[in-house]
This record gives structure tokens, C-alpha cells and sequence, in this order.
């Protein structure tokens, strides 16, 4: 079974760029979250999408924007780069919106440096 | 508010040797934990997790944890590292059912180990 797919793998952008990061969740799993990982720290939560809506939203400015699609795929937006923008973005899929009785799986992550 | 702290960005210990990676957390709610390893250049895998069934957790590759709530302490043991062990691994809380599966993951902690 093929696991969560994120693309680019790596991708290089200049300040003030935008750029759109793409996540296919596992077959049948409808919550898809964002997490932003800067070298050298923890990843921090960026959104969940249960059902194609938003279910959470953590501390990042508006340049950064997502969406679910009919098929439960999703994509990430972020605009007016920084240098600061530049981290691991990572992708994680669940069945369900909780996680009591179910597991977030992440993706490789998408490697964004902006320049 | 919940927060993560992981004592010891790096831990080295002797192929053999008894493993333990400290978590400690704050959550106003009561909350789940969750402990993931991550190996270079890929993404979070799961390894165990505690959803307030048994104290005592056991997951993959002969890891296991405590939850002590009178020491918000969640710290990972393994009795005797192997090399493979070598990755960095995160903590991470999620304030149960009321944040969807919104994690919070503490800095994070590189365990090396030696032959």
C-alpha cells in the first residue's frame, strides 16, 4: 500500500515567491494536517483538514493557506516567501479527525529553501 | 495551551546499554502522548502512544514508556540500544479529543550510539 506522498521533494525559491507544496493521503484516510519542521526543531502544527474543511489552524501568518480536495488530497500555499519559510514541510493522513483510536502517518516532507 | 519539553537535545549511549529519552508535558486537558522516531531525511514514524487506557506503553522495536501524571513525565526506555536506534525522536502531545489530532511536539532529541 502506498503510504503518504508529498511533492516536491525539494524545491528552492526566491524571497517574495510563491509556492504550492502537494499531499496524497493514504487510500481511504480523510484527515490530512500540515506541520512546518525548521532544522534542528520539532515540527509545529500548521493545519488539519478533516472532510475537505478546516479543523485546526496553528500560529502562522495568512501568507500561508491550504485546502482539501473532493478526493482528499491536499495542498499547502505559501506566499511572499521569507528566508525564514525555509524548513521541512511535513504531510501526516488519518482516518479519522481524532487520534484516539487512530494514527497520524507522515510523509517524507517537501524541502523548501528559499534564497 | 500545551507544551512539550524533552530534556537532552542529545543523548549518546553503548550499543547495549539501557536508553532513556525524558518528556516532559503540560496540558490542561487530560492528554495523549505520543513518541516518534525520525531518521534522516525521511519523516515521523510512531512509536508508541498513550490515550489513557494502560500507563505502561509498549510499541515497536522494544520501546516502551511511562505516563506519570503526578510528574507530567512520559519518558521512553528501551532496555539495550542496538545501532539502528541511532535517529532523532520527538515527543509530542495532543490535548486529547477536544484539538482533532493536532500534535505538539517538544524539540527533540538525537540519540547517538556507539559500537
Amino acid at each position: 500500500d502506498a503510504g503518504v506522498t508529498q511533492s516536491p521533494t525539494h524545491l528552492i525559491k526566491t524571497r517574495g515567491q510563491q509556492v504550492t507544496l502537494r499531499c496524497s493521503p493514504i487510500s481511504g484516510h480523510k484527515s490530512v494536517s500540515w506541520y512546518q519542521q525548521v532544522l534542528g526543531q520539532g515540527p509545529q502544527f500548521i493545519f488539519q483538514y478533516y472532510e475537505k474543511e478546516e479543523r485546526g489552524r496553528g500560529n502562522f501568518p495568512d501568507r500561508f493557506s491550504a485546502r482539501q480536495f473532493p478526493n482528499y488530497s491536499s495542498e499547502l500555499n505559501v506566499n511572499a516567501l521569507l528566508l525564514g519559510d525555509s524548513a521541512l514541510y511535513l504531510c501526516a493522513s488519518s482516518l479519522g479527525r481524532h487520534l484516539r483510536n487512530t494514527e497520524a502517518f507522515f510523509g517524507q516532507g517537501t524541502r523548501l529553501t528559499v534564497v | 495551551a500545551q507544551s512539550v519539553t524533552q530534556l537532552g537535545s542529545h543523548v549518546s549511549v553503548s550499543e547495549g546499554a539501557l536508553v532513556l529519552l525524558r518528556c516532559n508535558y503540560s496540558s490542561s486537558v487530560p492528554p495523549y502522548l505520543f513518541w516518534y522516531v525520525q531518521y534522516p531525511n525521511q519523516g515521523l514514524q510512531l512509536l508508541l502512544k498513550y490515550t489513557s487506557a494502560a500507563t505502561l506503553v509498549k510499541g515497536i522495536n522494544g520501546f516502551e514508556a511511562e505516563f506519570k501524571k503526578s510528574e507530567t513525565s512520559f519518558h521512553l526506555t528501551k532496555p539495550s540500544a542496538h545501532m539502528s536506534d541511532a535517529a532523532e525522536y520527538f515527543c509530542a502531545v495532543s490535548e486529547g479529543n477536544n484539538a482533532g489530532n493536532m500534535l505538539t511536539f517538544g524539540g527533540g532529541t538525537r540519540l547517538m550510539v556507539k559500537p
